[in-house]
């Protein structure tokens, strides 16, 4: 079972800003919430991680709460382009097993 | 930089005949690797992991296996495919464990 609880889609209009959360409520202290994201029938591309302070990067910022059991991830300008299914998950440090759940399908409107 | 290449990009197989699916990743050395299935409309799942040559850790018994020939080279293979064994094949890599997961491009395998 995904450790992650998302909506199963949105919608967003073009040049407006996504914000995509995510629940993670069961956390624990070495855990990392990374996302990604898949456009069809592509590998899942890999967009943002985070420990528990809030990071940017070109892509997206990613915003962690302080109880660290949920996070938001934001495309600043969403474009037709990321329309795509968006995966929440979070990973252990120095641990293989990754659960990817059914991830949240944004579309993103003209 | 590095890049991960999975082939073929897809195929169609006939029930009870083998598979053989192979990914290489350059621009590293010693990655761990992966492969997953994804399901249609459905999350990933994990299938197995390699630490290094000839390491192999399964997380599904099944149908498959993987075997891991050369420090840049995973391949996923079956000896006889089922119905059930259709769905896109990620491989991925990362420098260690817990680390960032890259994705290659998938393979779209049907089972007939």
């Amino acid at each position: 079972d995904a450790k992650t609880t998302q909506p199963p889609s949105m919608d967003c209009a073009e040049g407006r800003a996504a914000n995509l959360p995510c629940n993670h409520s069961t956390i624990s202290g070495n855990e990392y919430v990374y996302w990604y994201r898949q456009i069809h029938s592509q590998g899942p591309q890999y967009i943002i991680h985070g420990l528990k302070n809030n990071e940017t990067n070109e892509m997206a910022s990613l915003i962690i709460t302080e109880d660290r059991k949920s996070s938001t991830l934001i495309l600043p300008h969403a474009t037709l382009r990321d329309t795509a299914v968006y995966y929440c998950i979070v990973r252990p440090w120095g641990g293989f097993k990754t659960i990817f759940g059914a991830g949240t399908r944004l579309f993103v409107k003209a | 930089s590095q890049t991960i290449h999975q082939w073929p990009a897809t195929l169609v197989q006939p029930v009870g005949s083998p598979l053989s699916l192979e990914c290489t990743v350059e621009g590293t050395s010693n990655p761990n690797l992966y492969w997953y299935r994804q399901a249609a409309g459905r999350g990933l799942q994990l299938l197995f992991y390699s630490v290094g040559i000839g390491q192999i850790s399964s997380e599904v018994p099944q149908n498959l296996s993987a075997s891991r020939p050369q420090d840049r080279q995973f391949i996923l293979s079956s000896k006889k495919l089922l119905l059930s064994d259709s769905g896109f094949y990620l491989c991925a890599w990362s420098t260690g464990p817990g680390n960032t997961i890259y994705f290659g491009e998938g393979s779209w395998l049907t089972v007939v």
